[in-house]
Parts: C-alpha cells; sequence; structure tokens
C-alpha cells in the first residue's frame, strides 16, 4: 500500500504568491515524523521542514509551513511569498522509527513547483 | 564543511564493469542509508546500516553490496553492471531511531551504465 501521496505532478505559482503542495500519508503506528525536502536542477536533497506526530503545534521554518490534520492524515506544505528559486521538486516523506529494522524515509513521488515572474 | 559527502558526483561506466561509490559523514550519526532514484525521481531506500550493522536490505539485487567500514562510513559496491541500473544514488545520514529528526542527504551520485 502505499504511504505517501502526492497528487500533484506540477504545480505553478506566481512571484510572490503562496503555494500548497499536498501531500497525504498512510500509517497505523502513532508515532512517526512527516518531512519535506527541495530537490532542485542541481540534484541534491534539502531539508525543509518537519513535523512530528505528536506535535500540537503546525510546524513553521520561514517562508515554509506545514499543515498538518491529523484526522484527515494530510501534512501538506505551505510556501508563502514564492520567489523564483523555489521552482524544484518537492518532496513528501514519512518516518516510522519504531524499531531500528523499519527505520527508514518513505517518500512521495514529488511534485514539480515551477515559480513565473 | 560537508556534512554528508559522497563521491563521485558523476559515473559513466560500461555494462559489466564493477564500480564503488563512497560515503562519508561527519555528523556523529548513527544511521546511514543508500537510496537510489530512478529517471522518474521516485526515491527508494536500498540499505540502511546502523552502527556499521546492516539493519534494512529491501530487496535489491545482491550485486550490489554495501560496506560500512565505521560509522561515518558506507560505501556502496555493484558488480556486473547492468543497464537499469543508471539512476541517481543518494547516501543519507541520520541521528538514532528514538529521535525522530531529519536525513541529511549527500549529493547524489549519477551514474550512467552503457
Amino acid at each position: 500500500a502505499q504511504k505517501i501521496t502526492q497528487t500533484q505532478p506540477g504545480m505553478f505559482v506566481q512571484e510572490k504568491e503562496a503555494v500548497t503542495l499536498d501531500c497525504t500519508y498512510d500509517t497505523s503506528d502513532p508515532s512517526y515524523g512527516l518531512f519535506w525536502y527541495k530537490q532542485p536542477s542541481s540534484g541534491e536533497m534539502i531539508f525543509l521542514i518537519y513535523q512530528g506526530s505528536y506535535d500540537q503545534q503546525n510546524a513553521t521554518e520561514g517562508r515554509y509551513s506545514l499543515n498538518f490534520q491529523k484526522a484527515r492524515k494530510s501534512a501538506n506544505l505551505v510556501i508563502s511569498a514564492s520567489q523564483l528559486g523555489d521552482s524544484a521538486m518537492y518532496f513528501c516523506a514519512m518516518r516510522e522509527p519504531r524499531s531500528y529494522n523499519t527505520d527508514k524515509l518513505i517518500f512521495g513521488t514529488g511534485t514539480r513547483l515551477q515559480v513565473f515572474p | 564543511d560537508t556534512a554528508v559527502s559522497q563521491t563521485p558526483k558523476y559515473l559513466v561506466t560500461q555494462m559489466g564493469n564493477d564500480k564503488s561509490i563512497k560515503c562519508e559523514q561527519n555528523l556523529g550519526h548513527d544511521t546511514m542509508y543508500w537510496y537510489k532514484q530512478d529517471s522518474k525521481k521516485f526515491l527508494k531506500i536500498m540499505f540502511s546500516y546502523n552502527n556499521k550493522e546492516l539493519i534494512i536490505n529491501e530487496t535489491v539485487p545482491n550485486r550490489f553490496s554495501p560496506k560500512s567500514p565505521d560509522k561515518a562510513h558506507l560505501n556502496l559496491h555493484i558488480n556486473s553492471l547492468e543497464l537499469g541500473d543508471s539512476a541517481v544514488y543518494f547516501c543519507a545520514s541520520s541521528q538514532e531511531v528514538e529521535r525522530n529528526t531529519e536525513a541529511f542527504f549527500g549529493q547524489g551520485t549519477r551514474l550512467t551504465v552503457v
């Protein structure tokens, strides 16, 4: 069963506007972490933001915020005031660290964001 | 100060050859991983090591053999390379399992098998 679903293969946003990238997840474990990574055209994986399953508040990091809706099992990334440099692939990922032998990040298929002037 | 470094960044080789990709992390993390990103950008775990011990092997062909000489290094050796092995391979590391923190990735190695 797919654990992480990103339904938007591509998104466009105008510079300075906000954009939401969708992510839903599936787990029966009460303890998990949700992550967003950015992959620009240069190829590296850049960590953006983290949300723990027990966190009461939505995570924020600068222009990035995570809209965490636990009951809906969604963890959408919101980028405010988009910049041209935000154009990249964005991956949602989940970690279920129940034990050492299951510790891994499971990735969604990614959303390609393009910011235009 | 590179946190997770892998070499080489690009690797072009012929079918049937054997090649290695090296990875080192200076973060003091206990767990290291290898991920494969295919041509459709899908990222999937291959292996994870915790303190030099193999923890996860996600049905990867045995032509792929990870080696961890110490907890700061996790190298990937690939025997008898095939065209389908062409991909970007990422090394990553993270803190111990109890602390659910992010994984830090290397810059990736783009492997092209011709």
